[in-house]
């Protein structure tokens, strides 16, 4: 299996300007996690989706975040607008829940908001 | 709620010595528990893990028991390689059966040779 892809690998915008995460789960996993870490605040889980409905997004910083999984093998994490706070890196990922699974992680996205 | 607790680093280790990463926890119900490991540059991966009172998780060397009766489970390595140089990150699963893992805050180690 080819894992959890992510892309872009690397993106460097500018404030204000809109940023697109994607990511592939792994085939057969119903459950998707956005994560974001950071030095300062360590890894923080944004938001899950289970069978592509959002479950919990608590972890959601403020509006200009929007998460959405049109289908099981597609998700995205939108920033509009983008802000210096917001650089971090990114990371989607999966499980294939029964109770405690295990989530395998993608590379992650570098976001540099200047 | 549920949380993890996990000693700070940085650790810093020559070639060969043994590693010892303490991580404690708080959770109702019987959560299962993870170490995960973050290579430089690389998102997480699982390193092992154990699901009930007294299992033993192991691998590429490492090991961790699940002791309920003093909620810890704490990752071992007898002889560590400069290859292991990386994040440590304790986890439990949700409570409620929830999916969420909650995490550790992290701890990195350095292995000099």
């Amino acid at each position: 299996d080819a894992g959890v892809i992510q892309s872009p690998r690397h993106e460097v915008t500018e404030m204000g300007q809109e940023v697109t995460l994607r990511c592939k789960p792994i085939s057969g996993h119903n459950s998707l996690f956005w994560y974001r870490q950071t030095m300062m605040r360590g890894l923080e889980l944004l938001i899950y989706f289970n069978n592509n409905v959002p479950i919990d997004d608590s972890g959601m910083p403020e509006d200009r975040f929007s998460a959405k999984m049109p289908n099981a093998s597609f998700s995205t994490l939108k920033i509009q607008p983008s802000e210096p706070r917001d650089s971090a890196v990114y990371f989607c990922a999966s499980s294939f829940y029964t109770g405690g699974e295990t989530q395998y992680f993608g590379p992650g996205t570098r976001l540099l908001v200047l | 709620g549920d949380s993890v607790t996990q000693m700070e680093g940085p650790v810093t280790l020559s070639e060969e010595a043994f590693l010892t990463i303490n991580c404690t926890y708080t959770a109702t119900g019987y959560p299962s528990l993870f170490w995960y490991v973050q290579y430089p540059g690389e998102g997480l991966q699982l390193l092992l893990k154990a699901t009930k009172a007294d299992d033993k998780g192991s691998n590429k060397g490492f090991e961790a028991t699940y002791r309920k009766e003093t909620t810890s489970f704490h990752l071992e390595k007898g002889s560590v390689q400069v290859s292991d140089s990386a994040v440590y990150f304790c986890a439990l699963s949700g409570q409620g059966g929830s999916e969420k893992l909650v995490f550790g805050k992290g701890t990195k180690l350095t292995v000099n040779p």
